[in-house]
């Protein structure tokens, strides 16, 4: 099945600073990439569609202007949790796929 | 939204034993798909299903894809201690780069 990687795996940072993660097919060329956050003990909750050359869909409640999502190329889709706080730290996963969807190793991020 | 409804939520059982778990849904769905989800690490995936009826093997582990299009089991036989790990079932209700319905998981724990 296709590769996904994520960077960094984990990040820890300051309440009020911005992260970004990335999100690479390493093997596919994927014109849609999906986002999710994870809390423990919780399923998958998905975020965002990233869509390669448009802009991004997200689902309702998501606030798309502190999570900037941009899929500037066929292998890349970064997510941007801008501004964080305490609350967004949580478990940050990609997919990436066509009907059968492959996850990356997710990222773990904690804002103190 | 979709919702799929996967039970049971958790699952104890001794090495050797086999396991069941399920998802129904209220809509049909035209793939169903299987993960599993180490602590701390990407949903991997499983088994996937395309058409109504189909019985699908990897290992140790059996899918079907329910006949109605709204129903799917896993069967994990004679488990082993590693086989320990949340179980997502997810469905597309159309296929290609669609979304994924994640049910809310099953946690397996085997005792050895």
């Amino acid at each position: 099945g296709a590769v996904v990687s994520q960077h960094p795996s984990r990040v820890i940072c300051k309440s009020g600073t911005s992260v970004k993660i990335e999100c690479r097919s390493l093997d596919f060329q994927a014109t849609t990439m999906f986002w999710y956050r994870q809390f423990p003990k919780q399923s998958l909750m998905l975020m965002a569609t990233s869509n390669e050359g448009s802009k991004a869909t997200y689902e309702q409640g998501v606030e798309k202007d502190k999570f900037l999502i941009n899929h500037a190329s066929l292998t890349l889709s970064t997510l941007t949790v801008t501004s964080a706080h305490p609350e967004d730290s949580s478990f940050y996963i990609c997919s990436s796929g066509y009907n059968e969807q492959f996850f990356g190793p997710g990222t773990r991020l904690t804002v103190l | 939204g979709q919702q799929l409804n996967q039970s049971p939520q958790s699952m104890f059982i001794q090495e050797g034993e086999d396991v069941s778990m399920n998802c129904t849904s209220s809509s049909i769905f035209n793939t169903w798909l299987w993960y599993k989800q180490d602590p701390g690490e990407g949903p991997v995936l499983l088994i996937a299903l395309y058409k109504a009826g189909e019985l699908t093997s990897n290992g140790r582990l059996t899918a079907q894809f329910g006949i109605t299009r709204k129903d799917s089991f896993l069967n994990i036989s004679a488990s082993i201690p590693s086989d320990v790990g949340i179980y997502f079932c997810a469905g597309q209700l159309k296929g290609g780069s669609e979304k994924l319905v994640f049910g809310k998981g099953t946690k397996l724990t085997v005792n050895p």
